[in-house]
Formats: C-alpha cells, sequence, structure tokens
C-alpha cells in the first residue's frame, strides 16, 4: 500500500523561528510536491522535486525552501516563519511524467504561527 | 492565465440520488484531468484520471466526463450515500514536471 508520511500533524510555532516540515514516502516515486491549502484559495503549489538534489520553484515560493537530499525525503523550510504562513501543509509524490500522473497525498501538517 | 472553477457552495443532496460536480477551466489544454476526494483534516485521494480523448470514465459509482470544447468535466456519484461527503477537487495536467492545477473543490453533503 502506497504511502507518505509527514512528521507532525500539528504544529504551533512562533513568528520569526525557522520551522522544517518532513514529507517521507515508500513508493520509490521521483516526482515530490509541497503544498499549502488554504480556504477559499484551494491547493497551491510552494515547490516540487523530480529528483534528488533538484528543485523548481511553484507559484507561491517566496518565504519556504526545499531539501531533497535521498529520494524518499523532501523537506520544507520555513526560514523565518510569519504568521500568513499559517495553513495546511500537505505533501505528495508522483511517477515520472509519463506514467499516470496520480499524486499521492501525506495527511498534512496544519501549521499555527504566533 | 489558467483559470479552474469548482462551484464554491456546497451541494447537498438526499441519499440515493446522484450528485454531480462541475469543474470548468480557460485558459488550458490540458491532457487529463484528474478528480480527487478529499475529507476534513486529510491529504487528497486520487479518484478517477481520464484523458482528453476519452469521453467518459466509469468506476463502480463514479463517472466522470470530459469535454474539451466546453472545457468542462463533469463528476456523477450515483446511488449517494452519507459516507460521499467530502469535497472533491478536480485537477489538470500535466504542467511541466508532471504539476497538477487543482481547482478549490466543492464539498458534498448527503443527507439521509
Amino acid at each position: 500500500d502506497v504511502k507518505v508520511t509527514q512528521s507532525s500533524r500539528y504544529l504551533v510555532k512562533r513568528t520569526g523561528e525557522k520551522v522544517f516540515l518532513e514529507c517521507v514516502q515508500d513508493m520509490d516515486h521521483e516526482n515530490m510536491f509541497w503544498y499549502r491549502q488554504d480556504p477559499g484559495l484551494g491547493l497551491r503549489l510552494i515547490y516540487f522535486s523530480y529528483d534528488v538534489k533538484m528543485k523548481e520553484k511553484g507559484d507561491i515560493p517566496e518565504g519556504y525552501s526545499v531539501s531533497r537530499e535521498k529520494k524518499e525525503r523532501f523537506s520544507l523550510i520555513l526560514e523565518s516563519a510569519s504568521t500568513n504562513q499559517t495553513s495546511m501543509y500537505l505533501c505528495a509524490s508522483s511517477l515520472p511524467s509519463g506514467h499516470t500522473d496520480t499524486q499521492y497525498f501525506g495527511p498534512g501538517t496544519r501549521l499555527t504561527v504566533l | 492565465s489558467q483559470k479552474i472553477e469548482q462551484n464554491s457552495e456546497a451541494l447537498n443532496i438526499q441519499e440515493g440520488k446522484t450528485a454531480t460536480l462541475t469543474c470548468n477551466y480557460t485558459n488550458y489544454s490540458p491532457a487529463y484531468l484528474q478528480w480527487y476526494r478529499q475529507d476534513p483534516g486529510r491529504g487528497p485521494v486520487f479518484l478517477l484520471l481520464i484523458r482528453e480523448n476519452e469521453k467518459e470514465k466509469r468506476k463502480e459509482r463514479l463517472k466522470v466526463t470530459f469535454d474539451t470544447t466546453l472545457k468542462q468535466s463533469l463528476f456523477h456519484i450515483t446511488a449517494s450515500q452519507p459516507a460521499d461527503s467530502a469535497t472533491y477537487l478536480c485537477a489538470l495536467g500535466p504542467g511541466g514536471g508532471n504539476k497538477l492545477t487543482f481547482g478549490t473543490g466543492t464539498q458534498l453533503k448527503v443527507e439521509l
């Protein structure tokens, strides 16, 4: 059974803190994605990676960075958390282009920045 | 710019009826369209994929249509059940690097 796990379900941080969100997939997928989801705005892509050490900016990369040192792990970093980064963060993985392109999502991390 | 529209208002229907959800898009020529289900506090789960050369796809009680002329997909759940209550997202692809573009979703509530 395919599985994408995220390090925390709920996280509370203070403004200015450095925040790490971890995502691990056990499906040997090449592609991994980080989204944030806000009411009325839907899923917005922050960053994605199609290979180890490769990354591409999504639609809203400002204030975020990512790291992919191993194929199964994709980390999202908030360098200096701000209150407008309070959101639900979702990680996903998929096979390379040309396959089914289905994305498999983790359970999400609800981050609150105070 | 690319735009995907799903009805932002919740759809309330009675158990046993057919639910029909709509996904419209503009400024996009997708090769395929996907539908996902999302329960509160959880990540989306893939349901169905339909390609641009397919008119209709079925899976158990689910049916998806794809009209590239109208730039619209319809998602049907027949014999709906309270357990079908969730938010349903449509997604178009591919973008570069196997990206998908998601709609904002429509909440479905199936009442007894």
